[in-house]
């Protein structure tokens, strides 16, 4: 079972809402991670938080926000989005955001489906 | 950045059959990561293998690091199996430093 939990596991949004997909884990990691997957990709990172500071983007457009509202919580806040941000969603964490590198974990992510 | 290659990119296998997975990558690591995604999304680790050789069940891996590759060999497959494998690394120095670069993976298939 993965430590690091996502929901909701499947969201259809238009494009005109605002949704936001959350992700927890409870292993005492301080670095937490949003990459984003399409079909038949590897994922690709978005966003990084190392000690619940911003401190990746990785160019992502505005429509995208996150948020890490303490050590075990990571949010991605969703406004305006297009139907090619439709995609599966991936929180991961990991002990420390290091040159020395640490494993990572993912969660089970979040389907993410624009209309 | 960092390179990381896969290969083969597509792998078809009759269950009990055994395979081996490569990743080759251009820089020294600090990190090198072996993932399996099944079939509803979810990335589960397998190794964290900068160096040396690991075994888990049957699993295990490889990495040369002095000649910037990594096995993953799957002994006895079951269709449980399938899936895509992933390889990430993260380089020693350099850009993308501080982060995982994932391969493109490879998609394997057990058939009964």
């Amino acid at each position: 079972d993965t430590e690091v939990t996502q929901t909701p596991k499947h969201l259809v949004m238009g494009m005109t809402n605002k949704k936001s997909l959350k992700c927890e884990q409870h292993m005492g990691h301080r670095a937490m991670y949003w990459y984003k997957q399409k079909a038949k990709k590897p994922p690709e990172l978005m966003f990084v938080y190392s000690y619940e500071k911003l401190s990746i983007n990785e160019s992502v457009p505005s429509r995208f926000s996150p948020e890490c509202p303490n050590s075990s919580l990571l949010n991605l806040h969703l406004h305006a989005l297009q139907p090619e941000d439709s995609a599966l969603y991936l929180c991961a964490s990991s002990q420390e955001r290091t040159r020395m590198g640490n494993t990572i974990y993912f969660g089970e992510g979040s389907w993410l489906t624009v209309v | 950045g960092i390179q990381v290659e896969q290969s083969p990119p597509d792998l078809i296998l009759q269950e009990g059959a055994n395979s081996t997975l490569r990743c080759n990558f251009s820089d020294s690591v600090n990190n090198l990561q072996w993932f399996h995604q099944n079939p509803w999304g979810q990335l589960i680790n397998l190794f964290y293998i900068p160096s040396g050789t690991k075994q888990n069940g049957r699993l295990s891996a490889t990495t040369v690091a002095t000649e910037r590759y990594s096995l993953l060999y799957i002994s006895s497959s079951q269709t449980t199996d399938s899936g895509v494998y992933f390889c990430a690394a993260q380089p020693y120095s350099g850009a993308g430093s501080y982060q995982l670069t994932f391969g493109k993976g490879t998609k394997l298939s057990v058939i009964p």
